[in-house]
């Protein structure tokens, strides 16, 4: 499985947009890119997955280049309940998750 | 549905002791998973059912370590001989159903404390 890199933790006030990113230089043909968010003691929980261009919900939009060797999470006007731990992952679905240490977003007021 | 529940929530055990948790899945899904988190790292995963069958399992899952889902609903996993290194938070997730991304969902957790 693809490996991933992200950063240990982000910084953002209520309000700003927040993009995070996330390498997989290995990502294969039958990988897709899937993130999770994680609050202290909780499950993590699906937020959004793509396999290339641009995805859109409710609650984030995710950004994939041509090359698929990177992703960019966007989370648009954070709030203080968006601080958590966000996981970026990579592999077919149905499978076992590989997660890393993923990013530890704090939102200040 | 409520979604993926875990029982016991905390569980406080001496080293040596068997301990058993267990997961009840969402009720339409076909997939069973069990991770286990310790501070600050991701989850790792343990194993993964297919209805009752268990598919695959990590080499972190220890001869002490053994899971069951017998008739493919709830599934339990049990802990002999408790060590201290077992301590951790151990999370059960289930997909497979009608979700268009066959994303995972999580339960609750159960932290299991070993003195």
């Amino acid at each position: 499985l693809a490996k991933t890199t992200q950063p240990i933790s982000m910084d953002s006030y209520e309000g700003q947009e927040v993009n995070i990113t996330c390498s997989h230089n290995n990502i294969a043909t039958n990988d897709y890119i899937t993130w999770y968010q994680q609050f202290p003691s909780q499950g993590p929980r699906f937020i959004i997955q793509g396999y290339k261009t641009k995805v859109t919900n409710e609650v984030a939009s995710l950004f994939i280049p041509a090359d698929r060797k990177s992703s960019t999470l966007s989370l648009p006007r954070v709030s203080l309940s968006d601080t958590a731990v966000y996981y970026c992952l990579v592999g077919p679905t149905g499978t076992a998750l590989i997660f890393g240490k993923g990013t530890t977003l704090s939102v200040s007021s | 549905d409520t979604g993926v529940s875990q029982d016991p929530r905390h569980k406080i055990t001496k080293r040596g002791q068997n301990v058993t948790f267990r997961c009840d899945p969402i009720s339409e899904h076909n997939r069973l998973y069990w991770y286990r988190q310790t501070l600050g790292q991701g989850p790792e995963f343990l194993t993964y059912f297919q209805n009752e069958a268990q598919l695959e399992k990590s080499r972190l899952l220890s001869d002490r370590f053994s899971a069951e889902r017998p008739k493919g609903s709830f599934s339990t996993l049990e802990i002999q001989r408790t060590e201290q290194g077992d301590s951790a938070m151990y999370l059960c997730a289930s997909s497979g159903g009608r979700e268009l991304y066959n994303e995972q969902f999580f339960g609750p957790g159960t932290r299991l404390t070993v003195l």
